[in-house]
């Protein structure tokens, strides 16, 4: 039972523009704790996306953008292609819990 | 560029204990500003932060996990391992070993991932 909460699934058609949200509480998001993002490709180890909260490495592209408000943090991917059909995690720290923490996970659907 | 790759049994025991290796290339594991971490994925499920090791030996781990878990350093082998005892079928995962990056005091993310390795407990 993971304290940050995603979407099970979204879905878009190429080109369009999906968004996913990671919802947490004050002992975790609320309280400042930086948002990073992770890309798993089926069969694959994930890959960082975004790192604190909107910057990108230099690989990903610019299609990929994090946001921050409150207790939430939301993916944004415009354009969406046939290779972004992925599993994204968000990731935090919680301090209730006094550990490094996952979200629950999202998969993108390309339709 | 920085790699990563995890070895170790892919078949445990219940009750034993699990050890797993991951060795870095592509950098030395003793320069300072990263940590080294264990993340697992349970079949079909979400991630699952295990615990971190800094170059001095400095550890972190889940609390959860915290009576089970032990993380090592080798600096002269640019190797890091886990040791996960007491293992019964809950702890069947893919084990991830990844580098952990900082922007802030509890501000870690993972920017370089090994492939990951799958373990199975079971008779």
């Amino acid at each position: 039972q993971s304290v940050l909460t995603q979407p099970p699934s979204v879905s878009g058609a190429p080109g369009q523009r999906v968004t996913i949200s990671c919802t947490g509480s004050t002992s975790n998001i609320g309280a400042g704790f930086d948002v990073h993002w992770y890309q798993q490709l089926p069969g694959t180890a994930p890959k960082l996306l975004i790192y604190a909260n909107s910057n990108r490495p230099s690989r990903v592209p610019d299609r990929f953008s994090g946001s921050k408000s409150g207790t939430s943090a939301s993916l944004a991917i415009t354009g969406l292609q046939a290779e972004d059909e992925a599993d994204y995690y968000c990731q935090s720290y919680d301090s209730s819990l006094s550990a490094l923490v996952f979200g629950t996970g999202t998969r993108v659907t390309v339709l | 560029q920085v790699q990563l790759q995890e070895s170790g049994p892919g078949l445990v025991k219940p009750s034993q204990t699990l050890s797993l290796t991951c060795t870095v290339s592509g950098g030395s594991i003793s320069s300072g500003g990263y940590y080294w971490s264990w993340i697992r994925q349970h079949p079909g499920k979400g991630l699952d932060w295990i615990g971190y090791i800094y170059y001095s030996g400095g550890t972190y781990y889940k609390p959860s996990l915290k009576s089970r878990v032990t993380i090592s350093i080798d600096t002269s082998k640019n190797q890091f391992s886990l040791k996960l005892s007491s293992v019964t079928a809950a702890d069947t995962a893919v084990y991830y070993c990844a580098r952990m990056s900082s922007v802030g005091a509890q501000m870690y993310y993972f920017d370089y991932w090994g492939q990951g390795t799958l373990v199975t407990v079971s008779s």
